[in-house]
């Protein structure tokens, strides 16, 4: 039972170019959402949240749009730089009563090249 | 402020034998997490604590793999036997609140 998904393994973009990172989740009760970036022989570092309450969230050259309705987020890079090339996991989070902390689940992740 | 800290970064052993994993969480971060990375997918939930006790250890195979941790800071995992299909990187996070610090995990190889 995937909850999280990235439906494309890989995305090549120029530099420059927009990136467009996609991500669909089925449960309803996930209340925040997440992008992390991970590097080889790196954990996964935080880029970007958003929200449920939200619909989008910028940063700099990130941005994250939520849409509730088709239960669908997507991450953009603009520009996208080489430096970017990485895997990027969508995130999903929900809140465990017990315990009073948050439970993260992770998409396969996509990997994004950006070509000079 | 200093990251997580995993040790130790690579382990190579052989099926049935045992091995245990080391985490040092972010300074006054209450939760603790292990996730399982397989190769070409997303890290999966093993073991969640909030302080020194088990929030959610749902996905924990529980006949090969225990995770303590003592004192609400450190945190070890252990597998013990080790099966072939248990070869991942293993990766601790802390967190107080949505977001979660990683470390750079534990590259297993069982062979």
């Amino acid at each position: 039972d995937q909850q999280v998904k990235q439906n494309s393994p890989s995305l090549s973009v120029q530099e420059g170019r927009i990136s467009i990172l996609n991500c669909d989740y089925t449960n309803s009760m996930f209340d925040y959402f997440l992008w992390y970036k991970k590097y080889p022989a790196e954990g996964p570092t935080f880029l970007i949240s958003i929200s449920s309450i939200k619909d989008k969230n910028e940063d700099g050259r990130f941005t994250v749009f939520l849409n509730k309705s088709a239960k669908h987020l997507s991450l953009h890079i603009v520009p996208s730089q080489p430096g970017d090339s990485a895997v990027y996991f969508c995130a999903a989070s929900l809140f465990i009563t017990q315990g009073g902390s948050e439970k993260l689940v992770f998409g396969k992740g996509t990997k994004l090249t950006v070509n000079p | 402020e200093a990251g997580v800290a995993q040790s130790p970064r690579y382990k190579i052993i052989e099926k049935r034998q045992s091995v245990a994993f080391w985490c040092n969480p972010i300074s006054g971060h209450a939760t603790l997490y292990w996730y399982q990375q397989i190769l070409g997918q997303g890290p999966k939930l093993l073991i969640q604590f909030q302080n020194n006790g088990v929030v959610d250890d749902s996905q924990l195979p529980k006949d090969r793999f225990s995770a303590e941790r003592l004192k609400g800071v450190d945190s070890t995992l252990k597998i013990q036997p080790a099966k072939l299909e248990d070869s991942a990187v293993y990766l601790c996070a802390s967190s107080l609140g949505v977001t979660l610090h990683f470390g750079n995990g534990t590259r297993l190889t069982v062979t």
